[in-house]
């Protein structure tokens, strides 16, 4: 029973564009959405995060979209620089208890071209 | 500051035989998280500790075990290794407050033969 899905395995974009990486979750008591990047080799970085209660935020070149109704998330990149190149995990928080645990998604490999 | 340390990098071992992940952080985090990735799959929650003393078990802790006598340190244990147990495991720690993210380690790539 996979609570976050990540149905899009790779993406590939040119530099300049922008680029928009897919995430969906089932369970409604989810509060809290984080999207980490991951290079090879190297653990997952903390990249941005939306709580439940907002619809948006921005930082830089990245923007997170949270629609609640669709239970559906996104991550907007503009523009895409070939350094963003790595695989993207959209990750949740929540549920009863506040132990952080978080609920990955199976990851998108985001490639930018020169 | 070096963050969160993951020790080894790489290891092979022989079906049957034990070993210990090690996993020390130095920001003082309360929380404290091992996860496995599986080639093609996101991360998944093997065990996570909230302090010193604390564990509990997460989405799949079948074949290890842990123990946190520091708020520093989170060592794995897998007592008898078994193939399915090959994968790419990550130790994370945070802060308590819901807003904190997590902080990972570069991670142990495991391989059981």
């Amino acid at each position: 029973d996979q609570q976050v899905k990540q149905n899009s395995p790779s993406l590939s974009v040119q530099e300049g564009r922008i680029s928009i990486l897919n995430c969906d979750y089932t369970n409604s008591m989810f509060d809290y959405f984080l999207w980490y990047k991951k290079y090879p080799a190297e653990g997952p970085t903390f990249l941005i995060s939306i709580s439940s209660i907002k619809d948006k935020n921005e930082d830089g070149r990245f923007t997170v979209f949270l629609n609640k109704s669709a239970k559906h998330l996104s991550l907007h990149i503009v523009p895409s620089q070939p350094g963003d190149s790595a695989v993207y995990f959209c990750a949740a928080r929540g549920g009863s208890g506040n132990t952080g645990k978080l609920i990955f998604g199976q990851g998108t490999t985001l490639q930018v071209k020169p | 500051n070096a963050g969160v340390t993951q020790t080894p990098k790489f290891r092979i071992l022989k079906i049957g035989q034990s070993m210990t992940l090690q996993c020390t952080q130095d920001m003082n985090h309360n929380y404290m998280y091992w996860y496995r990735q599986d080639p093609g799959m996101g991360l998944k929650l093997i065990y996570y500790s909230v302090g010193a003393g604390i564990t509990d078990k997460g989405e799949v802790p079948n074949g290890y075990n842990v123990s946190r006598s520091t708020t520093e340190d989170f060592p794995l244990r897998l007592e008898l290794a078994a193939p399915s147990q090959t994968s790419v495991y990550f130790c994370a720690s945070s802060y308590p407050e819901l807003t904190q993210p997590q902080h990972f380690g570069d991670g142990t790539r495991l391989s059981i033969l």
